[in-house]
């Protein structure tokens, strides 16, 4: 069965630095992963999806099959970024499977 | 366009009785998901539905638990007999469920078992 794994529940990071929100997964075929957002107050929204290979509001995310992993990235964090992250994946278009997410605040 | 739009957004009921969630999903779209959402956890899925069908029911709780997309009015989650392990956030997601279309999510419903 397919698994998705966010090792961190937690992360602050200073506004302007570099941040990094890890995902790891668990699938035998080939994974369709998206990054979804949620920030406060407002409903899921999707942030990014690897088939798109876009970068949304600065962060970008690279599908690295050998480490089945897809970590999301910006270069510098602003204040406006604190939400809560989720990855998921799809298989066969249908469900998604979540992991558990991350809160990142950011740090005046 | 208002989304998917879900209501209530909080229901809170007495263990025993039946709560009905109720989804409406974003005009164009044909495909309906359920997933939960428990203390501290990430949402897990429950259902997919599209008109008049269930499509994979493979993480609804084999009993008490029910769902349905009519033809006309939206999609219904039921459970009945509701005990306090019931509380959690619902979620509903929409598509157009061709290849490769994303899953928009309503608000959520909060359920709270007293």
């Amino acid at each position: 069965a397919q698994r998705v794994t966010q090792p961190e529940k937690l992360l602050s990071v200073f506004k302007g630095a570099p941040v990094e929100l890890k995902c790891n997964y668990s699938y035998s075929g080939s994974p369709e992963l998206f990054w979804y957002v949620q920030y406060s107050r407002q409903r899921l929204q999707l942030l990014l999806r690897h088939i798109s290979r876009e970068s949304i509001k600065g962060f970008t995310a690279d599908l690295n099959k050998g480490e089945t992993s897809f970590h999301l990235k910006k270069p510098f964090a602003q204040e406006e970024d604190s939400a809560m992250y989720y990855c998921a994946l799809m298989v066969g278009n249908e469900k998604l499977t979540f992991g558990t997410g991350t809160r990142l605040t950011i740090i005046p | 366009n208002a989304g998917v739009m879900q209501n209530p957004r909080h229901l809170v009921r007495r263990r025993g009785q039946e709560a009905r969630l109720r989804c409406s999903p974003m005009k164009g779209h044909s495909h309906v998901y359920w997933y939960r959402q428990l203390p501290e956890e990430g949402l897990k899925f429950m259902v997919y539905l599209q008109k008049e069908n269930i499509i994979d029911e493979s993480g609804m709780p084999k009993e008490r638990f029910s769902a349905e997309f009519p033809k006309e009015g939206p999609s219904i989650l039921r459970i009945q007999q509701v005990v306090r392990g019931d509380s959690a956030a619902y979620f509903c997601a929409s598509s157009q469920g061709a290849s490769n279309q994303p899953q928009h999510f309503g608000d959520g419903t909060r359920l709270s078992i007293l």
